[in-house]
C-alpha cells in the first residue's frame, strides 16, 4: 500500500482563523514532507522531516508551523494567513530523507485545497 | 545547483497516437530522476524513476522512459494515448541533501478524440 492520506480536501479560512492540515501514512517511511503548489506551477517544498525531526525548514513564514507527533502522522498548522497563501498543499512520505546525495521515491497524498478569504 | 527543463508547456495528441515528453536535466553527478503525473486537483502519482542501471526504465499504466547521458535528456514515451492520460506531467531530479527533488515546469498534456 503505497497511500498517504490528508484531511481536509477543502478548506476555507478568513486571515485570522487557526486551522490545522493532517496527513498520515502507514508505509512505515521515515520522512515526510510538506509542499505548497499553486495553480499551473510545480509544487514547491516547504518543510521536511527525517525520523520525526524538523530537518530542513525553506525560509517559510512563521504562520505555517509543522509538526510531526509520529511518525505516521504529519500536521500544519495555520494562522494569520494572506490570501496569498491560497493553493494545493501537498504532503508527501519517502522511505528515508538521505543528506549524502541518495535519493528516495516520494509518495503524495490527494492534497487540501486551502483558500483564504 | 541542479535543474530540470521540460520544453514544451503545452502537448496536444489523438488518442491512440504515440506520446514522447521532454525532460533535460542538469546535475553534477548520476542523476536520480521521477516522472510524476498530476491529474487536475489530485496528487501527484510517481510513473517511473530512473536510479542506475538499465536506461530504459518501464513504468505504470504503459509509460517507459530512456536515460540519455550524452544528452542529458529523461523522456517520457508512451506507444498509444489513451482519453484518460490527459494531466499534468512533471520531470523531478533528485539526490539533493534531504531528499530534495527539483522539479520541472510541467507538460500539460490534451488528449483528442
Amino acid at each position: 500500500d503505497t497511500e498517504v492520506t490528508q484531511t481536509p480536501k477543502h478548506l476555507v479560512m478568513g486571515m485570522t482563523n487557526k486551522k490545522s492540515l493532517k496527513c498520515e501514512q502507514h508505509m512505515g517511511h521515515r520522512a515526510m514532507y510538506w509542499y505548497k503548489q499553486k495553480a499551473k506551477k510545480p509544487p514547491e517544498l516547504m518543510f521536511v522531516y527525517s525520523y520525526e525531526k524538523l530537518s530542513i525548514n525553506e525560509s517559510v513564514p512563521s504562520r505555517f508551523s509543522p509538526e510531526c507527533p509520529n511518525s505516521s502522522l504529519l500536521n500544519l498548522h495555520l494562522h494569520a494567513l494572506q490570501p496569498e497563501d491560497s493553493a494545493l498543499y501537498l504532503c508527501a512520505s519517502s522511505q528515508e530523507a538521505d543528506f549524502k546525495g541518495f535519493a528516495y521515491e516520494q509518495y503524495f497524498g490527494p492534497g487540501t485545497r486551502l483558500t483564504v478569504t | 545547483a541542479q535543474s530540470v527543463t521540460q520544453p514544451d508547456i503545452h502537448i496536444t495528441v489523438s488518442e491512440g497516437a504515440s506520446l514522447e515528453l521532454r525532460c533535460n536535466y542538469s546535475y553534477g553527478a548520476t542523476p536520480y530522476l521521477f516522472w510524476y503525473v498530476q491529474s487536475p486537483g489530485q496528487g501527484l502519482q510517481l510513473l517511473l524513476k530512473y536510479f542506475s542501471g538499465d536506461t530504459l526504465v518501464q513504468g505504470i499504466k504503459g509509460f517507459e522512459a530512456e536515460f540519455k547521458r550524452s544528452q542529458s535528456s529523461f523522456n517520457l514515451r508512451k506507444p498509444s494515448v489513451h482519453w484518460s492520460d490527459a494531466a499534468e506531467y512533471f520531470c523531478a531530479v533528485g539526490g539533493g541533501g534531504g531528499n530534495k527533488l527539483t522539479f520541472g515546469t510541467g507538460t500539460q498534456l490534451k488528449v483528442e478524440l
